[in-house]
Order: C-alpha cells, then structure tokens, then sequence
C-alpha cells in the first residue's frame, strides 16, 4: 500500500516547455487534488476532482490542465510553463469529501528558467 | 469559503502541552474544522478533525468551543519532532475542497 505517489519528485524546465506531473493513488479514493507551495506560504490549490471523468478549478487554475480518466491517477499538465511556475506541487486523495482526511504525496519540486 | 485566522509562529518547551489557536468566526452550521501539519517540505499530515464536539485521537485533541468561532489544537506532550507547521482548515462541505492558510509555524524548544 503506496498511499500517493508522485511522479517526478524533482524536474527542471525551460521557460515554454511542457510537462506532466503524475499523481497515483491505491486507496480507491474518490477525490484528488493539486495543490502548489511557494517558499513560506500555505498550499494553495490549482484543480481538483470529484470522480473519474471529473474535474474543477480550485483558487489558482491558470496556466494548468488536469485530467482523471482513470480513478486512481490525477495528472496535471502545464503545457507552456512560466518561471512564476516555479514551486512545489504536492497532489492529495481523499475518500469523502467532508469527514474524512485527505492524504498527500511527497511532493515534485518544480524549476522553470 | 469560511477562513481561518491562526498566530503566525509560537514556541513551546518539550515535554509541555502546545495549544494551537484558530479562529473561524465566520463558519458555518455544516462545517468541519481540520488540522493538518507539515514537517520541514514534506506533503501535510492529517491531525484531527471535527464538527461540533471536542475530539481526541492518538496523535492530538480538538477543543472547539460552543459558538464554534474558534477551535484550539492540544499537542498534550509536545517533542522536538512536532516542530512544524500546523495549518486549521475549514472544510465546507458540498465544495470538496482543502483551502490552507498560511498556518503557525511551531517550534517545540528542547
């Protein structure tokens, strides 16, 4: 049991590149999320996902896609990235949306130049 | 979306109780309020949660009080690996959302 994992832990871009940040969850949760950290602030959500097939914007969505085709994994994709991109991307699960604690992966650690 | 009002850093001597407050003034009937914390830049660790009642699990206790404008987290015997930051939450049910605040950043003293 993983728990939720993330890939890739670390990875550096050019500004104008593209890239895709997989979140795998094993726990049959039905949310997923995506949060960003910038250095000493609080996590701030970018999309979110209430099923398979599903997903929604959060508090920062711009300059980010996100698709759930399957249950268990959450991918979220930055098709021109930006140095204000830079930042860590930590992705969560939950099994309920309200009762319930939301578990989260160790992070990806993003650099865009 | 109900928001959180938390001291920006505290500290506490090891071995000593660490009370966490939170304000939530504006929260609403069907509401949760959660902690999480978050050790050096790993990815945020569930505490406790609750609704109305004061809860209390292996890890921490939740006192939230009548009115529930405001809930404090009890580290009831605080040691040098609960330094990190502790982030109170608002769950609002029906969004399906975590929003995070900047959180208190704790410091547990040897």
């Amino acid at each position: 049991n993983a728990g939720v994992t993330q890939t890739p832990k670390f990875r550096v871009l050019k500004t104008g590149q593209s890239m895709t940040l997989l979140c795998a969850q094993d726990m049959n949760h039905e949310y997923m999320y995506w949060y960003r950290q910038d250095p000493g602030m609080g996590l701030r959500l970018i999309h979110y996902s209430v099923g398979e097939g599903t997903t929604a914007k959060g508090e920062v969505p711009d300059g980010y896609n996100v698709s759930r085709l399957k249950k268990q994994n959450f991918l979220l994709g930055l098709e021109s990235a930006a140095p204000s991109q830079t930042s860590v991307y930590f992705c969560a699960s939950s099994y309920l949306g309200q009762g319930g604690e939301a578990f989260f992966g160790q992070g990806t650690r993003l650099t865009v130049v | 979306d109900a928001k959180t009002t938390q001291p920006t850093s505290m500290d506490c001597a090891e071995g000593r109780a660490a009370n966490l407050p939170c304000n939530h003034s504006t929260i609403s009937g069907n509401e949760y309020v959660y902690w999480y914390r978050q050790i050096h830049s790993q990815g945020p660790q569930y505490i406790i949660h609750g609704l109305k009642n004061n809860e209390t699990n292996e890890m921490a206790s939740l006192i939230i009080t009548e009115d529930r404008k405001s809930s404090t987290l009890i580290l009831p015997h605080a040691t040098l690996r609960d330094t990190a930051v502790y982030y109170c939450i608002v769950y609002t049910s029906g969004t399906y959302k975590y929003i995070f605040g900047t959180g208190t950043r704790l410091k547990v003293l040897a």
